[in-house]
């Protein structure tokens, strides 16, 4: 099973401030299967970026994604008041019982 | 617009049982891979097993096999997760969530509301 270590933990950031996060992979990763989730507090997950670098639909362009192989990164260009929230990582892969998603253990993005 | 609909909070005792439905509605069930996904109290999402209502097969995490059971009914555009032998550790919110793409089980682009079990005696 592959395992996907995000750091930091946490990131205490401004708002119009860059935020740079990094979802790490303990074994090689298909940019199609690699996505990014925020998560306010009392809400399900929404999807950002699927297939490593492609947004969804209606997600804003200061969310960019990027990397292969097993580093990926969630860049948010400069920091809206409504960014602040946690941040997961996910990868589609198989599994000896078939096919498997995994998360990352998310980062939390904070008000400075 | 899909949507997906979960049934009501829970509260359990341990070594029970807890059954979790999804209602879809808005878009083709049948093709769409349905996931369960969970994120008890503080900590982050994990992914419990999905299914392909098409293909009837659930596949499932590791942790949970043989102790989950995801199904499907396409008559009324439902998905079902059944926990059992539960335990405090499972207390949690579910999720269902629905692949973006069809026939696979890829990234996750439409939500439940969210279910909390609570597992207390």
């Amino acid at each position: 099973e592959i395992v996907l270590t995000q750091s930091p933990g946490t990131l205490s950031l401004s708002p119009g401030e860059r935020a740079t996060l990094s979802c790490r992979a303990s074994q090689s990763v298909s940019s199609s299967y690699l996505a990014w989730y925020q998560q306010k507090p009392g809400q399900a997950p929404r999807l950002l970026i699927y297939g490593a670098s492609s947004r969804a639909t209606g997600i804003p362009d200061r969310f960019s994604g990027s990397g292969s192989g097993t580093d990926f990164t969630l860049t948010i260009s400069r920091l809206e008041p409504e960014d602040f929230a946690v941040y997961y990582c996910q990868q589609y892969g198989s599994s000896p019982r078939g096919r498997a998603l995994t998360f990352g253990g998310g980062t939390k993005v904070e008000i400075k | 617009q899909v949507q997906l609909v979960q049934s009501g909070a829970e509260v359990k005792k341990p070594g029970s049982s807890v059954k979790v439905s999804c209602k879809a509605s808005g878009g083709t069930f049948s093709s769409y891979a349905i996931s369960w996904v969970r994120q008890a109290p503080g900590q982050g999402l994990e992914w419990m097993g999905g299914i392909i209502p098409i293909f009837g097969t659930a596949n499932y995490a590791q942790k949970f096999q043989g102790r989950v059971t995801i199904t499907t009914d396409e008559s009324t555009s439902t998905a079902y997760m059944e926990l059992s032998s539960l335990r405090s550790e499972d207390t949690a919110v579910y999720y269902c969530a629905r692949a973006q793409a069809g026939l696979w089980f890829g990234e996750l682009n439409y939500w439940g509301q969210g279910t909390l079990v609570t597992v207390s005696s």
